[in-house]
């Protein structure tokens, strides 16, 4: 069936570096993509998706190319922040379906 | 924009008792709601699928007797955790889909952290 696979954590870094987060997905037809961020003790919020593929998704300096080639939808920042502190979940939804799969979850931590 | 809105963020209680969780969409009809569990640094597990007016779908595993869904409205879905042990204590998510945007992402609620002692 469809699945997510996600690069799990955690992942430490500094202030200002740069984060990269992978997710590759399998899947027949044709998906919708999404990342999810959680805070601490908060539920999921929706980040960005991308629902077709070559379509980015971008929100608060957060990026996402849904490739098709390469069946990935990996997460980016150029500059990470103390407050993007939380665990991001890649998820799809199947075309035909209603439900959404999600990945295992990235913690991410950002020190000052 | 869209909210679900998930009752109580926090449960306490004894094994044994039945607890109910509350999903609603306040600014939105949802024909359609989804139940989630989520173990301590793990994803999501999708528990049901929840629909209006009719008997809820669940997911292999997971049991109907223990879990009891019923989406009487538009608007509301209430999870039921029959007879509650310790290996019942999870995060529970809700999310609901607007019946009027079907292509539109699911809502998620922020949550019900349920402790059985």
């Amino acid at each position: 069936g469809d699945s997510v696979t996600q690069m799990e954590g955690p992942v430490t870094l500094s202030e200002e570096a740069f984060l990269t987060i992978n997710c590759t997905y399998t899947a027949t037809g044709y998906p919708s993509l999404f990342w999810y961020v959680q805070y601490p003790g908060e539920g999921l919020q929706l980040l960005l998706k991308a629902t077709k593929a070559d379509d980015k998704g971008s929100n608060k300096g957060f990026e996402a190319t849904y490739r098709k080639e390469t069946t990935s939808f990996h997460l980016e920042k150029g500059s990470v922040q103390v407050s993007d502190s939380a665990v991001y979940f890649c998820a799809l939804r199947p075309y035909n379906n209603n439900d959404m799969r999600f990945g295992a979850g990235t913690r991410l931590t950002v020190k000052p | 924009g869209a909210v679900v809105s998930q009752h109580p963020s926090r449960v306490i209680c004894k094994s044994g008792t039945s607890v109910k969780i509350e999903c609603r969409s306040l600014d939105f009809q949802a024909t359609t709601m989804f139940w989630y569990r989520q173990f301590p640094k793990k994803s999501l597990m999708l528990m049901a699928t929840s629909n209006e007016g009719s008997k809820a779908t669940y997911e292999q595993g997971v049991e109907k007797d223990k879990f009891l869904i019923n989406h009487a409205s538009l608007t509301l879905s209430t999870l039921t955790v029959t007879s509650a042990h310790p290996e019942d204590s999870s995060f529970y998510i809700c999310s609901a889909r607007d019946r009027f945007n079907r292509n539109q992402p699911q809502h998620f609620g922020d949550g019900t952290r349920l402790s059985i002692l």
